[in-house]
């Protein structure tokens, strides 16, 4: 089992470009977690999905941030027109089932606009 | 709403000392509780959890209990390690909701 896989690791990217982050849960997790940690701060709830469906949007952006976990393939998180207030590392997370039986963090993507 | 917070930090101990990190929490419902570690460039790792109260969550050397009555869930350990150096992380997360609600941090520094 490889655990949650998340990549790229780094990503860099100019003002106004798109970032996309991708994740994939543990083999036969079907919930997916996006966080997003601020330098020096806890991590803070961004999205919740399940394959095809998104269930609790609720810490997302309004505008610019978009997420995706499709029938087939990994969960994706967008970020269009990236601004220096996007750098941060986007964790995700998978679960089986309930969630007091704790959640499988992937390594992160840390993301930096410059 | 439901919250977490965590003793500010950075703390630094010297190795084989005793270690507390305070962890108090709001909660409008039933909450589970959590204990999570973060490596230097890694992502998190569970290091213990407790789900009812009085329950003790333990995992290499460190322990917590749910404290209903007082709201906390402070983790402990007895003889640090300078491999425990990391930021620790109380969390819950209420029954029925799933998502967790993190408090801030703690950076730990274990001098050998």
């Amino acid at each position: 089992n490889a655990g949650v896989m998340q990549n790229p690791r780094h990503l860099v990217r100019r003002r106004g470009q798109e970032a996309r982050l991708r994740c994939s849960p543990m083999k036969g997790h079907s919930h997916v977690y996006w966080y997003r940690q601020l330098p020096e701060e806890g991590l803070k709830f961004m999205v919740y999905l399940q394959k095809e469906n998104i269930i609790d949007e609720s810490g997302m952006p309004k505008e610019r941030f978009s997420a995706e976990f499709p029938k087939e393939g990994p969960s994706i998180l967008r970020i269009q027109q990236v601004v220096r207030g996007d750098s941060a590392a986007y964790f995700c997370a998978s679960l089986l089932g309930e969630a007091e039986h704790g959640y499988t963090f992937g390594s992160g993507t840390r993301l930096t606009v410059v | 709403g439901n919250s977490v917070t965590q003793m500010e930090g950075p703390v630094t101990l010297s190795e084989e000392a005793f270690l507390t990190i305070n962890c108090t929490y709001t909660a409008t419902g039933y909450p589970s509780l959590f204990w999570y570690v973060q490596y230097p460039g890694e992502g998190l790792q569970l290091l213990l959890k407790a789900t009812k109260a009085d329950d003790k969550g333990s995992n290499k050397g460190f322990e917590a209990t749910y404290r209903k009555e007082t709201t906390s869930f402070h983790l402990e350990k007895g003889s640090v390690q300078v491999s425990d150096s990391a930021v620790y992380f109380c969390a819950l997360t209420i029954q029925g909701a799933q998502k967790l609600v993190f408090g801030q941090g703690t950076r730990l520094t274990i001098n050998p």
